[in-house]
């Protein structure tokens, strides 16, 4: 198993530019999420879904979209890059079958993003 | 009443010594606690988990310590190694009242020293 794939590892982009941070599972997790993390603040959650076709906002959703629609797939989308989108973002997933019980989240490498 | 306090930011301890990281939370729903291990140019690892319903549980060289009634937890890691030299995360959740989401503190850059 590949666990979760993300790509690119590193990106610049500049102001009002969009683009499409992609995340990928082999492991047949219906739960995925997007969280960016920032020096001094650990991790934040962006967006989730608990399985193919069902999103939901995290704590900082604005400026970012997401869509579902297998169960292996979770793009991650900046709409209009800001400076203040500049951060390194992780995808993470985990087994969680009709969400009966916490279960590990295994992360991605992670995805660098510079917005200049 | 969501957030998760971490501290400290930084810690250096000798190689052989006991890392300790502390946390604490303000919402007494949380009854889920892990910890994350993060290596540079990686993405966090599950270290250790624990529930609100034991004090203690202890994995080979790790320990987390729950205090309920002081609303706080630790990671304790005994005859530390430079491996261990790493970025560690407390995390807490709500279970299905939020979906299973982690509420993260800061997270402590630890460093063992040879």
């Amino acid at each position: 198993n590949a666990g979760v794939t993300q790509t690119p590892k590193f990106q610049v982009l500049k102001t009002g530019q969009s683009m499409t941070l992609q995340c990928a599972q082999d492991m047949n997790h219906e739960y995925m999420s997007w969280y960016r993390q920032d020096p001094g603040m650990g991790l934040r959650l962006i967006h989730y879904s608990v399985g193919a076709g069902i999103t939901d906002q995290g704590e900082v959703p604005n400026g970012y979209n997401v869509s579902r629609s297998t169960t292996e797939d979770f793009p991650l989308r900046l709409l209009s890059a800001a400076p203040s989108q500049t951060s390194v973002y992780f995808c993470a997933s985990s087994y969680s079958s009709n969400l009966q019980k916490q279960e590990t989240q295994y992360f991605g490498p992670g995805t660098r993003l510079l917005v200049l | 009443q969501q957030q998760v306090k971490q501290s400290p930011q930084s810690l250096i301890v000798q190689k052989g010594g006991i890392s300790i990281i502390n946390c604490a939370y303000e919402n007494t729903a949380f009854d889920y606690f892990p910890w994350y291990q993060q290596f540079p140019g990686k993405g966090p690892a599950l270290l250790i988990a624990i529930r609100p319903d034991v004090s203690e549980k202890k994995e080979g060289r790790f320990t987390i310590s729950f205090n309920k009634s002081a609303k706080q937890f630790s990671l304790h890691i005994m005859d530390s190694q430079p491996g261990d030299s790493a970025t560690y995360f407390c995390a807490a959740s709500r279970g299905w009242k939020s979906n299973y989401q982690l509420i993260w503190g800061a997270g402590t850059k630890l460093i063992i020293k040879p």
